[in-house]
This record gives C-alpha cells, structure tokens and sequence, in this order.
C-alpha cells in the first residue's frame, strides 16, 4: 500500500500564506491521484475543503487553495486567520483505494 | 437537514466483534456512495472501505481486509461495518462519510468510538 506523506507540523503568522505539501511514495502526485485536503479540529469530526486538486465545496473559505506543484498536491492557505489552527488531512486515490496522509498541525501564531 | 448519525461502538473484546451503523437522513442515500474512516485517539485518519451507491462496488484497506465487512441497506437508509476479531489497535472513533458527485468524502458524521480492552 502507498503512502502519503505531509509536513508534520507549520507555523504561520495571522495574515500569512502557508503552503502545505502531499507526497507519495510511489512516485509524482498528479491528478488522477483526486488530491484532497481536509481539516479537523480538536473533537471535531473532519471537513472535507478541497477535492480532485482543486475543487472546492460551497463550506470552504477562499482562502483555501489546492494545486499539483513540482509533482506533489499543495493546499495553499493565504491570509491565514486565527480559526484555521487545526490539523490537516490529504488523501490520495490509488485506483480504487485510498490513502490518508499523516497530517499536519497548523499552528497560526 | 442532512445527517449521518453512527452508532454501534462501545467497549468489545479482543477478538471480538462488533456491527457499527451509519443512518442516513435528509437526502437520497441511494444516489451516494459510502465510506468507513476511523481515527485512533491521539492519530490520524484511516480510510477502511468503500461502497457504492447501488452495493455493488466495494473496496478495503490492506489493514482490515478479510476482518471487516462494508454493507448498506437503501431501504433502511443505513450503512453498517461489520468488524471481526477486533484487536487492541481497533479502539478508534469510526466515522462514516457520504459522497456526492465527485466527491467521495462530501459529508461526514460525528463518529461512534470503539473501544477493544479486556
């Protein structure tokens, strides 16, 4: 089984733009892989924000991006607000499978 | 309003099994194809399995295949996973998520928390 790895941790200033990364193990990430991103804060149920790379549903902010850049997915966060301290989640589609990644903490400091 | 409500966790034994249910409210369940994620406390997501609108596609992780079974009824308007000989790396909330269009994972419900001690 392949996997996807993330960032384990950002940080990024109020008003600031982070760019969060995912990667897998068999190779470049591309968009039949359907990136997705997700976010979930403590005791929370996860929410899905992006979907097949860049597709967004009528719940995300604007200022939530995603992208394929230099063969992996990227959820770019721009003008990052103190509610968007969370963890975040993307997945990957393998042909019928998919595969999480670990995560990674956002801190917004 | 939409809603998915699970339920079926609780304390289970090693070895065990246990039938989580997923009820669906609020839209045409039949249209949406279903998935199983479970989430160890203190851990990531983990993707468990698949099925489609109609039943007919299902899928699995590696790590629970031929330990659990996904499966639906449309006219009960409910999803279920069916978990058997449940280990200690079992205990996990579980979360059922809807799909919609293209998006496998539009919805999500609260999650139902397993837990497998002696």
């Amino acid at each position: 089984q392949a996997v996807v790895t993330q960032e384990p941790s950002l940080t990024v200033s109020p008003g600031g733009t982070v760019t969060l990364t995912c990667g897998s193990s068999t190779g470049a990430v591309t968009s039949g892989h359907y990136p997705y991103w997700f976010q979930q804060k403590p005791g929370q149920a996860p929410r899905t924000l992006i979907y097949d790379t860049d597709h967004k549903h009528s719940w995300t902010p604007a200022r939530f991006s995603g992208s394929l850049l230099g063969g992996k997915g990227v959820l770019t966060l721009s003008a990052a607000q103190p509610e968007d301290e969370a963890d975040y989640y993307c997945l990957l589609s393998y042909g019928g499978v998919v595969v999480f990644g670990g995560g990674t903490k956002l801190t917004v400091l | 309003e939409v809603q998915l409500v699970e339920s079926g966790g609780g304390l289970a034994q090693p070895g065990g099994s246990l039938r989580l249910s997923c009820a669906a409210s609020g839209f045409t369940f039949s249209d949406c194809n279903m998935n199983w994620v479970r989430q160890a406390p203190g851990k990531g997501l983990e993707w468990l399995s698949y099925i489609s609108g109609s039943g007919d596609v299902i899928s699995y992780a590696d790590s629970v295949k031929g330990r659990v079974t996904i499966s639906r009824d449309n006219a009960k308007n409910s999803l279920f996973l069916q978990m058997n000989g449940l280990r200690a790396e079992d205990t996990a909330v579980y979360y059922c998520a809807r799909g919609k269009d293209s998006s496998w994972f539009f919805g999500w419900g609260r999650g139902t928390l397993v837990t497998v001690s002696s």
